[in-house]
């Protein structure tokens, strides 16, 4: 079993719609958790972070994270173009200061 | 402001050739990380250095060596290349180890092992 594991996609949303990508964990010890975008050819952006049980919103963004179920799930309200790319999944790891990185959800935005 | 900068951007080796991969930022960060990046693998730590003068191993440090040369630049060297170290390589930098999560990246290396 990964350590951090999310569906590859791609996630096919129409625009204007909610994308709504989930990502699940192993470690019961982790406690800090990251979303970042990627897009095709570029380096990964830092989105999203979250440490606590419950949701945190940042504009069109929200992340929600269920620490007893061990999942964490990035929402993107009124999808645009502009957000086709790939999401990322970040959990910090055993060791503590280290992140462990899912395989990432591709996301396609359709006019 | 350039941020975090690698060189080369592509390079493409022959299997046993040696090379080095640079990094350098310019955000006075004290903590450095190396990344490499397969497809449908998520990027794996390679090394990293916490703060000038320590480097550990991350992930997947087999056949990879580091040098933290001073603040700003942090190199990731292959001895002797192999196929499977056929990659898109990350370089990343956090303010501190504390930051670890919040990382900022470099435009990444893409290596091709022959």
């Amino acid at each position: 079993q990964k350590e951090v594991e999310q569906n590859s996609g791609p996630l096919s949303v129409p625009e204007g719609a909610i994308a709504s990508l989930n990502c699940t964990y192993s470690d019961r010890g982790s406690q800090s958790f990251f979303w970042y975008r990627q897009y095709s050819g570029k380096s990964p952006e830092l989105i999203m972070f979250i440490y606590s049980n419950g949701d945190k919103e940042d504009g069109r963004f929200t992340a929600q994270l269920n620490k007893a179920s061990q999942y964490v799930s990035l929402l993107i309200r009124d999808s645009q173009p502009s957000d086709s790319a790939t999401y990322l999944c970040a959990v910090n790891g055993a060791a503590g200061n280290k992140l462990t990185f899912g395989g990432g959800t591709r996301v396609l935005v359709k006019p | 402001n350039a941020g975090v900068t690698q060189t080369p951007k592509f390079q493409v080796l022959k299997t046993g050739q040696s090379m080095t991969l640079q990094c350098a930022q310019d955000m006075n960060h004290n903590s450095m990380y190396w990344y490499r990046q397969d497809p449908g693998m998520g990027l794996r730590l390679i090394y990293y250095s916490a703060s000038e003068g320590t480097t550990d191993k991350g992930e997947v440090p087999n056949g990879y060596n580091v040098s933290r040369l001073n603040k700003r630049e942090f190199s990731l060297r292959l001895e002797s290349a192999a196929p499977s170290q056929t990659s898109v390589y990350f370089c990343a930098s956090s303010r501190d180890s504390a930051s670890f999560g919040e990382l900022f990246f470099g435009e990444g290396s893409r290596l091709t092992v022959l």
